[in-house]
């Protein structure tokens, strides 16, 4: 069964840093590429960022370019999410997702499946 | 303010047909293919359609999806009480390089 279990979420004060892990379990987990999702309270999913099975390529949305990292230890079967300079707005729960593949082809898409349970963020002074 | 559009909510009695519909652009669902994900109250979101309209194992079939042009739509046949849900659409953008997601319909069985 494929799982995915993330941790990290917590209390930070504007300006902060903070580390999201997400744990891997149940697939061959340096094939597929992994995104991050938030949803903050009450409002719809964005998604935050992506990384290649081999972590390659990696891409970000503009609301968090140049201050999240996204990065992966492909020894270790889990996916990380830096997060820098963190504002009032990051405060979200943040979901890890997995991605696809067919036919040996394992690209970048809008499908992703599962999701973990996800970790809350809140930026609060 | 989401780059694909979605009613805000939609409301049918059991037994009914639902659709949701889903609006973008060329260079998302114009472009590439649309997934729809369920999302119950205090869970992670679920899964539901794939490449358009193809249901993963364990979907029921009275979860359907079609999509022309720029925009998308989910059928839901047969409603029933549980699935009262947040349904979101998404799609990947080309111009943006990352998957955009409709804002969600809250889906209310009367």
């Amino acid at each position: 069964e494929v799982q995915l279990l993330e941790s990290g979420g917590g209390l930070v004060q504007p300006g902060g840093s903070l580390r999201l892990s997400c744990a891997a379990s149940g697939f061959t987990y340096s094939s597929y590429a992994m995104s991050w999702v938030r949803q903050a309270p009450g409002k719809g999913l964005e998604w935050v960022s992506g990384i290649s099975g081999t972590a390659g390529r990696t891409y970000y949305a503009d609301s968090v370019k140049g201050r999240f990292t996204i990065s992966r230890d492909n020894s270790k079967n889990t996916l990380y999410l830096q997060m820098n300079s963190l504002r009032a707005e990051d405060t979200a729960v943040y979901f890890c997702a997995k991605g696809y593949c067919s036919g040996g082809s394992c690209p970048f898409s809008s499908r992703l499946d599962p999701w973990g349970q996800g970790t809350l963020v809140i930026v609060s002074s | 303010q989401s780059v694909l559009t979605q009613p805000p909510s939609a409301s049918g009695t059991p037994g009914q047909r639902v659709t949701i519909s889903c609006s973008g652009g060329r260079s998302n669902i114009g472009s590439n293919t649309v997934t729809w994900y369920q999302q119950l109250p205090g869970t992670a979101p679920k899964f539901l359609i794939y490449s358009n309209s193809q249901r993963p194992s364990g979907v029921p079939d009275r979860f359907s999806g079609s999509k022309s042009g720029t925009s998308a739509s989910l059928a839901i046949s047969g409603l029933q009480s549980e699935d009262e849900a947040d349904y979101y659409c998404a799609a990947w953008d080309d111009s943006l390089n990352g998957p955009v997601f409709g804002g969600g319909t809250k889906l209310t069985v009367l």
